[in-house]
């Protein structure tokens, strides 16, 4: 089993651009989980989704829009990304809300100019 | 409203001294708390949680619920314990997780 996987690792943006971040679970996990890690920050829960067809805003959801239109796949979009989207994203998933263990991916470190 | 702070930013360590990493939250509901890892090139993974009272690679973790606490213990570092570690409080009415700002644990030869 691959686990929770991103793509891409790596994006250079420029300001206004949009992009489309794929997270890819095949644990069958219902509950999954965008992150962002930023320094001093710690992690912050951007959006997440309970089940297939469900999306529901974290702590910092502005700017960004996600969609979860198969079970193993969590799709984080920027519209219109700013300097301040600047930050390391975190896929998560886990199966349930307890006793709650999360997966995480790897991470993509994206870098908007 | 629901918050969990770490108030050490960086904790450096001699090797075989202990450590403790404090984890103090705020939630009106019943807690459940959390240990998070992160080492250096690896994925955030899971180390303990409170309700399984574990010793994962030596580290334990006690919920005070008077003091609002969920410290994370350990008896004698290692050097391969340095890393990042996060303190996460799950939020059983939202169905997610909170998680505090981290701390880096530093474990000095």
């Amino acid at each position: 089993n691959a686990g929770v996987t991103q793509t891409p690792k790596f994006r250079v943006l420029k300001t206004g651009q949009s992009m489309t971040l794929l997270c890819a679970q095949d644990m069958n996990h219902e509950y999954m989980y965008w992150y962002r890690q930023d320094p001093g920050m710690g992690l912050r829960l951007i959006h997440y989704s309970v089940g297939e067809g469900t999306t529901a805003k974290g702590e910092v959801p502005d700017g960004y829009n996600v969609s979860r239109l198969k079970k193993q796949n969590f799709l984080l979009g920027l519209e219109s990304a700013a300097p301040s989207q600047t930050s390391v994203y975190f896929c998560a998933s886990s199966a349930d809300r307890g006793p709650y263990e999360q997966y995480f991916g790897p991470g993509t470190r994206l870098t908007v100019t | 409203a629901q918050r969990v702070t770490q108030p050490e930013k960086l904790l450096s360590v001699f090797k075989g001294a202990p450590v403790e990493l404090k984890c103090n939250y705020s939630y009106s509901g019943s807690p459940e708390l959390f240990w998070y890892v992160q080492y250096s090139r690896q994925r955030l993974q899971l180390l303990l949680r409170h309700i399984s009272r574990e010793s994962i690679k030596g580290f334990t973790a006690d919920l005070n619920k008077g003091e609002t606490s969920f410290h994370l213990k350990k008896p004698f570092a290692q050097e391969e314990d340095s890393a990042m570690y996060y303190c996460a409080l799950l939020l059983n009415r939202d169905d997610k997780i909170i998680f505090g700002k981290g701390t880096r644990l530093h474990i000095l030869p």
